[in-house]
């Protein structure tokens, strides 16, 4: 079974403070992902990466950056956090071998709070 | 730019009622749309995959077709139990370059009572 985790179910972070949000995998997938996920907006892409040191902007990127300095871990940073990065968090992966469905395996997602 | 939408946001139905969930998209160039499923404070699971050039697919009593002339996706839910409660969301995949996004839809909460 692939297992994606994240480091935290639960953060509570002020407002200017620097987060770091981890994501791991253990199926050794090339691609990861960080999404946010708010009421009635869905899902949207933050960032994503095909390999290790290589990222790439999503739809809403402003305020994030990403690290991926090894295979299995993803980390999403909030340089210094704001009021209106309060959301759930969430985190894939998936394999680049996979050319027919491009399945992508979710972590349970980080609800953050800046308060 | 891709937009995915739900309708209904919420809907509540008694215990062994069958029901439609509907998504729809904007950009009709899909590689494949997806059903998941999602129980509060959790992950998403996937629940039926179909390919641009499938119609449909069936898990159970789940069956998710797929229209992409019109851009529709409906999942069909029969003899719906209370452990069907959750939030459905849909998603197409969409290819940009040598990118394999996904674009969600905001998700339909489903009640299901006893």
């Amino acid at each position: 079974d692939v297992k994606v985790t994240q480091s935290s179910r639960y953060l509570v972070k002020r407002t200017g403070e620097k987060v770091f949000l981890e994501c791991v995998q253990d199926m050794d997938h090339e691609n990861m992902f960080w999404y946010r996920q708010d009421p009635g907006l869905g899902l949207r892409l933050i960032y994503f990466s095909y390999d290790v040191k290589m990222k790439e902007k999503g739809d809403i990127p402003e305020g994030y950056s990403v690290s991926r300095e090894k295979k299995e871990r993803f980390s999403l940073i909030l340089e210094s956090a704001s009021t209106n990065q309060t959301s759930m968090y969430l985190c894939a992966s998936s394999h680049s071998r996979d050319r027919i469905s491009y399945t992508q395996y979710f972590g349970p997602g980080t609800r953050l709070t800046v308060l | 730019k891709q937009e995915v939408t739900q309708i209904p946001a919420a809907l509540s139905v008694p215990e062994g009622e069958n029901l439609v969930l509907n998504c729809s998209f904007t950009d009709s160039a899909i590689y494949n749309l997806q059903w998941f499923r999602q129980d509060p404070g959790k992950g998403l699971t996937s629940l039926l995959l179909i390919q641009s050039s499938q119609r449909e697919q069936t898990s159970g009593r789940l069956n998710a077709s797929l229209d992409k002339s019109s851009g529709r996706s409906t999942l069909y839910i029969a003899a719906s139990q209370p452990g069907d409660s959750a939030t459905y969301l849909c998603a197409v995949l969409r290819m940009t370059g040598s990118a394999r996004q996904l674009t969600f839809g905001s998700g339909t909460q489903l009640t299901v009572l006893p």
